[in-house]
C-alpha cells in the first residue's frame, strides 16, 4: 500500500504565478513531513519540512501547509520561477527511522 | 565537501550478471539507505542501516543484499540481475535523530 500519494504526475504554471503541489498520506500517526526537489540526473535535495504540531511553515518563496484532519499537505511556490522546474517528492518520516516517499509531481514553470 | 558519493553512475548488465553498487558518505552519519526510483512509483526503500553493523529490509528487498562495511560505506549487491531491476538507484544518509535525508546523485542501471 502506498503510504504517501501524489495524485498529480505533472503541473504547468506560468512564471510569476503560484504553484500548488498536493500530497495525501494514509497514517494519522505520521508526525513529520518533508518536500524534496529533484533535477534530472541529480539526487533529490531537501526543500522544506513541517512537524505535525504546526499547520504552516514558510521558507522564502516556499510554504508548506498541513491539514492533519484531512491527512493532506501542500507545497506553495510563490512566485514560481523557471528554475523551479523539477520533480517534487512529498515524504513522511515513519516508524523505524524510515522515510516514505510519494510518486512525485513534475513541475514545469513556463517563462 | 562531497556528501554522499555513489559509483558507478551508469551500468548496463545482462540478465543473470552480478554487480555491487558502492556508496560512501563523509558526513559522519549513522544511518544509510538504498532507494530505487521507477516511473510512477516514486522512491522505494530497498534496505537501510540504522547504524554500523545493522541492516534492515525496506519495502522492496527481494533480489538485493547489502553490506554496511563501516560507518562511511554501504553497498548494494545484485546477485543475479533481472530486467525488473532496471531502475535508478539512490543512496542516502542521515544523522541519528535527524529527519533529513541527504542523497547521492544516483546510479542508472539497465538490465538487458
Amino acid at each position: 500500500d502506498q503510504q504517501v500519494k501524489q495524485n498529480s504526475p505533472s503541473l504547468s504554471v506560468q512564471e510569476g504565478r503560484i504553484s500548488i503541489l498536493n500530497c495525501d498520506y494514509t497514517n494519522s500517526m505520521f508526525d513529520y513531513f518533508l518536500w524534496y526537489k529533484k533535477y534530472p540526473a541529480e539526487g533529490p535535495t531537501f526543500l522544506i519540512s513541517i512537524s505535525s504540531i504546526k499547520d504552516k511553515n514558510e521558507d522564502g518563496r516556499f510554504t508548506v501547509f498541513l491539514n492533519k484532519s484531512a491527512k493532506h499537505l501542500s507545497l506553495h511556490i510563490v512566485p514560481s520561477q523557471p528554475g523551479d522546474s523539477a520533480v517534487y517528492f512529498c515524504a513522511v518520516f515513519g516508524s523505524g527511522n524510515q522515510f516514505y516517499f510519494g510518486t512525485g509531481t513534475s513541475l514545469t514553470v513556463i517563462p | 565537501n562531497a556528501g554522499v558519493t555513489q559509483t558507478p553512475k551508469f551500468q548496463v548488465l545482462k540478465t543473470g550478471q552480478s554487480m555491487t553498487l558502492q556508496c560512501a558518505q563523509d558526513m559522519n552519519h549513522n544511518s544509510m539507505y538504498w532507494y530505487r526510483q521507477d516511473p510512477g512509483m516514486g522512491l522505494r526503500l530497498i534496505y537501510y542501516s540504522a547504524s554500523e553493523g545493522t541492516t534492515d529490509k525496506g519495502e522492496v528487498p527481494n533480489g538485493y543484499n547489502v553490506s554496511r562495511l563501516n560507518k562511511r560505506e554501504f553497498s548494494l549487491r545484485l546477485e543475479s540481475a533481472a530486467p525488473s531491476q532496471t531502475s535508478v538507484y539512490f543512496c542516502a544518509s542521515s544523522e541519528s535523530g535527524s529527519r533529513r535525508l541527504f542523497f547521492g546523485s544516483g546510479t542508472q542501471l539497465s538490465v538487458l
